[in-house]
Formats: structure tokens, sequence, C-alpha cells
């Protein structure tokens, strides 16, 4: 089966743009997660979904962050007026919810560059 | 709120020999999961082993083994007769009652032929 899948793989953008970055979770799974990993650094997280909504937003750096997720599937996160410092590699995971472990499988991520 | 710590940035071994990464968490919560996970130069994720805290075992997969010391918040990862592909950042993480994810700055593992 299908793991998760992200796009686009890459991003260049310019300082001041909007970037939309794309989530396919696996199919079924009702969690999913999103991360940002700057370079050589570990990974913090940003938000989390249960179904369609976000009990946890907590990990949002700013106003300029959201993210959203329709049909308890495909989520999308759009960064608005995009920084210099947004520059990272942003990776999404999806979960059962009625696993044992919740064990996160994890997409290949999207790298963002601001110019 | 649930700190991580990975107190080795980078750590060295030898092909075929044994190596411990060490990791350290901060929790109120009594039950809740341990995970290391493996990044290789790909950037994918994948699980090497995980730990439910309940359980006193050491969880282990093949070459794959932790040492987890609940009183002492501890869960290293040893790793027997290491392999090249064993070359890797690798990460560990907690996940508690919320169900969120939390992780250290990560191990970049090197091994030498």
């Amino acid at each position: 089966g299908a793991g998760v899948s992200q796009s686009p793989s890459n991003k260049v953008t310019e300082k001041g743009k909007d970037v939309e970055l794309r989530c396919d979770p696996i199919s079924g799974h009702t969690a999913l997660y999103w991360y940002r990993q700057s370079l050589g650094q570990g990974l913090e997280f940003l938000i989390y979904f249960q179904g369609n909504s976000a009990p946890d937003k907590s990990g949002l750096p700013s106003d300029r962050f959201s993210a959203e997720r329709t049909g308890g599937s495909v989520s999308t996160l759009t960064i608005q007026r995009t920084q210099q410092e947004d520059s990272a590699v942003y990776l999404c995971a999806s979960s059962p919810w009625d696993s044992d472990y919740n064990e996160q499988f994890f997409g290949p991520g999207t790298r963002l560059t601001v110019l | 709120a649930q700190t991580v710590t990975q107190s080795q940035p980078e750590m060295s071994v030898q092909e075929a020999e044994t190596v411990t990464l060490s990791c350290t968490y901060d929790t109120s919560e009594s039950d809740y999961y341990l995970f290391w996970y493996k990044q290789p130069p790909s950037r994918q994720m994948i699980l090497v082993i995980r730990q439910e805290a309940y359980k006193q075992q050491n969880a282990t997969e093949n070459r794959f083994s932790v040492n987890f010391q609940k009183a002492a918040k501890s869960f290293s990862l040893k790793i027997s007769d290491s392999q090249l592909g064993d070359a890797a950042m690798y990460f560990c993480a907690y996940r508690g009652d919320n169900n969120d994810m939390r992780f250290g700055a990560g191990t970049r593992l090197t091994v030498k032929p």
C-alpha cells in the first residue's frame, strides 16, 4: 500500500510570498501531524489533526502559519508572507487512532527555501 | 511540557562493533510510549524500535535493543554488529496522553568501515 506522500518535494519561493504544502496520509489513518525540521536540527511539532479537527495547534510558530484538513484525509499547511527563517524541511506523519502505539508513519518531507 | 534530550550530537562506531545512543526525557505522566527513529540522508523517518512505559521488559528488534530505565527517565538505544547502512541521524521520541510526539535534537551516527 502507499505510504504518506507530500508535495512538492522541494519549493523555492521569494520572501513575502505565500506557500501551500500538501500531505496525503495513509488511507484510513485518522491522525495527522505536521513537523518542521530546520537544517541539522530535530523535529519541531507544529500541529496535530484528529479527523478534520486540530485539538493541538500549540506548535504553530506564528499567525502566518495555518493548516487545514478536509474529508479526514488530505491536509494543507499554508505559510503566508514567508520569511527566510521559515526555510526548513516540513514533515507530515499519519497514524491510526486505535493502534496500541499510534506509531507515526512519515512522509518524505517538503524542503522549503525562502530567498 | 514533556522534553526529550539527546546529549550526543555525534557518535562514531567501527563496523561490526556496538554503540549506545543516549536519551533522557522529562514527564509527569505514568503511561507513555517511547520511540527511536532513524533518518538517513533520504530524509525518510523510519521507526527503529518502540517501548511502552508500563512494560518492564526492554524492547528488542534484531540488532537493535533499548535500555529503558523508567525511574531514571532514560531510554538508550544499543546497536549491535553495526553496519554501514546504520549510518544516519537517530531521534528519540516521546508520546504521551495527548498523542503528540516530542523529539530530541538527534544524534548523527557515523559507521567506519
